[in-house]
């Protein structure tokens, strides 16, 4: 059974710092890996996915990087701002998605 | 560009009670898939379909059951409901076939409140 793991479970920091979100998975044998945002109650907004032949993606301020090999995944976002401030859900995909438990952001301005 | 829409967007139910919860995929996705996520818990998979037929199940308890309909809609019916079945579902559909990314988009979800 995959298991993914979200390090760190939360994270406070100042308006402009660079945020790094990791994310560990136990069975390489994935499909793709996807980042997702969720607000408080809300619904997941897609970020990034980055297939399994593939080693990073990036759209805008947000970069992420995929290590299959070692069952890694980091999310980088550049110059943080207020409005990032929300719940960061990495998923692994063996067609199903198969969750980590997020890294809670708060950016303090 | 066409999202998921799931209906309705909150449901208050008794114990004992059935819900039926429903979901439509964006046009010309292939598959859809549920989830459950319970408060401060991640999203769960609970089933999927492709092209109608079911294609994978996860930890989806007996007295739920789910089908897709012939224009790709999805239903998840739920019987007997318990206070613990209280939680966001979500829908989200993809593409796999002809060179699809498989990329899941969600909908908005149902918030099931159960009392």
């Amino acid at each position: 059974k995959q298991e993914v793991t979200q390090i760190p479970a939360a994270l406070s920091v100042p308006e402009g710092e660079n945020l790094v979100l990791n994310c560990s998975f136990t069975d390489s044998a994935i499909y793709n890996l996807q980042w997702f945002r969720q607000d408080p109650g809300k619904g997941l907004t897609s970020l990034l996915l980055i297939q399994s032949s593939q080693r990073e993606q990036t759209s805008g301020r947000l970069n992420a990087s995929l290590d299959k090999s070692s069952g890694r995944s980091t999310l980088y976002i550049a110059a943080s701002q207020p409005g990032d401030s929300a719940t960061y859900l990495c998923a692994v995909s063996d067609y199903k998605l198969s969750f980590g438990a997020g890294t809670t952001v708060t950016v303090r301005a | 560009a066409a999202g998921v829409i799931q209906s309705p967007r909150h449901l208050i139910k008794e114990k004992r009670e059935t819900a039926t919860l429903k979901c439509y995929p964006i046009p010309r996705h292939d598959t859809v898939y549920w989830y459950q996520q319970g408060p401060g818990q991640d999203p769960q998979f609970l089933i999927s379909f492709y092209e109608k037929m079911q294609s994978d199940k996860g930890s989806i308890p007996d007295r739920f059951s789910a089908q897709q309909f012939s224009d790709y809609h999805s239903e998840l019916n739920m019987s007997s409901l318990e206070l613990g079945d209280s939680a966001l579902y979500f829908c989200a559909s993809s593409n796999g076939g002809a060179g699809g990314s498989y990329e899941q988009y969600f909908g908005p979800g149902t918030r099931l409140t159960v009392t």
